[in-house]
């Protein structure tokens, strides 16, 4: 089977860096990607690693070490508009499926 | 302009009775997946549609069913064996075969039970 954890909830301030944690444990294993969900809409899509390592795009970056079956996203410089769920999730196969982790809720307060 | 749509935004059910949420996309793209949301929960995968006339079971897909007679439409039957079917339910579609492409949702169908 598969299964991922990631914090429930994560709380910080306008302006600071934040960092929401994902493990997994799975038999399979292409990438890990990262989708944003404000209350009552539809996820989109953050950012994707496939290989270990850094990637950035713009306020947000994403972190990847395959060995440890551990990634990250980092939120820099926090807006009130990036109060949202944050899902990690797993690309499994050539099949396409993703195994999304349950979210964790960040509340950016000012 | 291009995207997914998802019909009706909400539905009610009454006991005994089947309903289907609609799910169509004019992007293009090969796959296609449902994925119900309870409250503060993540998603979880019902079905998903790698190509026309073909789909799979995703990991609670007991009393759903789908069809995929077209490569643009995918949709989604609550039928009444699905005994707590209050949830929100996102269609997905995806392009390519390399795995970093994005899935892209549609707004969703909030099913309450009468």
């Amino acid at each position: 089977g598969q299964s991922l954890e990631q914090p429930s909830e994560v709380t910080a301030v306008e302006g600071a860096i934040v960092q929401i944690n994902c493990t997994y444990q799975t038999s399979g294993f292409y990438g890990l990607s990262w989708y944003q969900q404000h209350d009552g809409g539809a996820p989109t899509f953050l950012s994707y690693n496939a290989l270990d390592g850094l990637e950035e795009t713009g306020r947000f970056s994403s972190f990847l070490s395959r060995s440890d079956s551990y990634g990250y996203l980092l939120l820099q410089e926090l807006q009130m508009k990036d109060s949202a769920s944050y899902f990690c999730a797993i690309h499994m196969d050539s099949s396409y499926k993703l195994i999304f982790g349950s979210g964790t809720r960040l509340l950016v307060r000012p | 302009d291009g995207g997914i749509t998802q019909s009706p935004k909400y539905l009610f059910r009454k006991e005994g009775q089947n309903v289907t949420l609609s799910c169509e996309q004019n992007l293009n793209h090969d796959a296609m997946y449902w994925y119900r949301q309870d409250p503060g929960q993540g998603l979880r995968l019902i079905y998903y549609s790698q190509i026309v006339n073909d789909f799979q079971k995703g990991d609670i897909a007991e009393g759903y069913s789908v069809s995929r007679e077209k490569k643009e439409s995918f949709p989604l039957t609550v039928t009444s064996a699905q005994k707590n079917p209050t949830a929100f339910y996102l269609c997905a579609s995806r392009d390519g075969q390399a795995s970093n492409q994005p899935q892209h949702f549609g707004d969703g169908t909030r099913l309450s039970i009468l």
